[in-house]
C-alpha cells in the first residue's frame, strides 16, 4: 500500500534550520508530486508548497518562499523540506502528502504521519 | 486566519444528519473544486471527499459533498460515534497560486 513515512520530532532554536524527510513506498515516486502542509496547534492546515518529483519544479506559498526549500531524491523515493531562519510561530506539525491529479483538479492522498517541529529558546 | 471559512463546531446525535459549510470566494471555490479531509484526534488528515462530491474507495456513502457558487458543503448522514473528528475543506486559489484550507469544524457526536 502507499505509505509516506516522515522523520522524527525536532526541537530547534530561533534562527536555526530544520530539514524534514518523507520516505515514500508503494507507488512509482516520479509519477506524483509532493506537497508540504503544516498545522500549528489548534489551527487549520497551511499549505507550504509543492514539488514536481518528475522535473524538480517548485511552487512555494507566498510569505514563506524565501525560507523554504523542497527537494527530492529519486534514488531513495524520499522528499525533503528545509525551513530556515526558524521563528516561534513556525512551531507546528509538518506533513508531506502525495498530490493526485485528475483531469481538471487535484487532491492530497495519502498524508505522512506528521513531524512535530518545536521552536523554543 | 484561514482563507476558507468554516463554522468552528457542529454536533448531532447518532443517526442524525449533519451539514458542515465552507465559504470561499471567486478565486477559489467559485472556480475550483473542493476537497474535504477528516482528521481524527492525534492523527494526520485523511481524504474524505475529492472533486466536490467524489468518495475515495473505503469512504462510506454516508458522506457526501456539494458545491455551489462560492460555497461548499459536507453532509454526514446516519451519524456515528466514530465520525467525531475535525473536518477541513480545501481548494486551489488562483489569485494566491496555492492551496487554501478552512479553519476546520470540530464535529461532536452527542
Amino acid at each position: 500500500q502507499v505509505q509516506l513515512v516522515q522523520s522524527g520530532p525536532e526541537v530547534k532554536k530561533p534562527g536555526a534550520s530544520v530539514k524534514v524527510s518523507c520516505k515514500t513506498s508503494g507507488y512509482i515516486f516520479t509519477r506524483y508530486d509532493i506537497s508540504w502542509v503544516r498545522q500549528a496547534p489548534g489551527q487549520g492546515p497551511e499549505w507550504l508548497g509543492w514539488i514536481s518529483v518528475s522535473n524538480g519544479d517548485t511552487n512555494y506559498a507566498q510569505g514563506i518562499e524565501g525560507r523554504v526549500t523542497m527537494t527530492t531524491d529519486t534514488s531513495t523515493s524520499t522528499a525533503y523540506m528545509e525551513l530556515r531562519s526558524l521563528r516561534f510561530d513556525d512551531t507546528a506539525v509538518y506533513y508531506c502528502t502525495r498530490e493526485i491529479r485528475g483531469t481538471y483538479d487535484s487532491w492530497f492522498d495519502p498524508w505522512g504521519q506528521g513531524t512535530l517541529v518545536t521552536v523554543s529558546s | 486566519q484561514s482563507v476558507l471559512t468554516q463554522p468552528p463546531s457542529a454536533s448531532g446525535t447518532p443517526g442524525q444528519r449533519v451539514t458542515i459549510s465552507c465559504s470561499g470566494s471567486s478565486s477559489n471555490i467559485g472556480i475550483n473544486t473542493v476537497n474535504w479531509y477528516q482528521q481524527l484526534p492525534g492523527t494526520a488528515p485523511k481524504l474524505l471527499i475529492y472533486s466536490d462530491n467524489q468518495r475515495p474507495s473505503g469512504v462510506p456513502d454516508r458522506f457526501s459533498g456539494s458545491r455551489s457558487d462560492t460555497s461548499a458543503s459536507l453532509a454526514i448522514s446516519g451519524l456515528q460515534s466514530e465520525d467525531e473528528a475535525d473536518y477541513y475543506c480545501a481548494a486551489w486559489d488562483d489569485s494566491l497560486n496555492g492551496w487554501v484550507f478552512g479553519g476546520g469544524t470540530k464535529l461532536t457526536v452527542l
